[in-house]
């Protein structure tokens, strides 16, 4: 299916666990980003990604780990997860800027984590 | 902290009435996108506006920018109950790949 798709889309884990979510874009778009939406909040930037083996931090990396061996996959590991962290979590992806155009950003559906 | 920043935070409206709201941001810019989000769902691209232009339609929207002012506002008019969503601001920075969310517009339209 074209687009962009995390897994899972629901998570329930305890504290101190290690927890990666997955996310999958089909567009090979060169950005990729991981933000987190706290309830009745805006969206917080963790980290983001510009190519393969380019990542960077955002606005709340802490307690966070990335990797991007292949274009088409951004995934996002909480190392020892706490209960601050339970949170919606989105991916998205954007094309490359050109020479003075940019791109929208593609919304993936979330992943809902709860950490107990 | 958030660079842009909406207002109001929450605006209930009846169904047919125009609905405004408006993002302030603090630094310049390189353009300025909306987004809507519906209740439990992913973000969803509206329209993006660049720091030379200083207006915008799209359908029943219309987004303005002022770059002097650093405020954009976003109009959609003849609401639906379908618009009931919460609406972001996003900023760009000149040659950045990141954009800046505000904390949004959550907009209720009252059939």
């Amino acid at each position: 299916d074209a687009g962009i798709t995390q897994s899972p889309r629901y998570k329930i884990t305890e504290t101190g666990r290690q927890v990666t979510l997955m996310c999958h874009q089909t567009w090979s778009h060169s950005y990729m980003f991981w933000y987190r939406q706290d309830l009745g909040h805006g969206l917080r930037l963790i980290y983001y990604s510009a190519a393969a083996d380019i990542t960077d931090k955002g606005e709340v990396p802490d307690g966070y780990v990335v990797s991007r061996s292949k274009t088409e996959n951004f995934p996002l590991t909480l190392e020892s997860a706490t209960r601050s962290q339970t949170s919606v979590y989105f991916c998205a992806s954007r094309a490359s800027l050109g020479a003075g155009f940019a791109y929208e950003q593609y919304f993936g559906p979330g992943t809902r984590l709860t950490v107990t | 902290s958030q660079q842009g920043e909406e207002d109001p935070q929450a605006l209930s409206i009846q169904e047919g009435e125009n609905a405004t709201m408006n993002c302030s941001y603090k630094t310049s810019i390189n353009n300025l996108q909306w987004y809507r989000q519906n209740s439990g769902r992913g973000l969803v691209h509206l329209i993006l506006i660049r720091s030379n232009e200083r207006e915008k339609h799209s359908g029943r929207l219309r987004v303005t920018l002022d770059t002097s002012k650093k405020s954009s506002s976003l109009l959609i008019t003849a609401s639906r109950a379908a618009d009931t969503a919460s609406y972001f601001c996003a900023t760009d920075a000149a040659n950045a790949g990141k954009s800046t969310f505000g904390d949004g517009t959550t907009l209720t339209v009252k059939p």
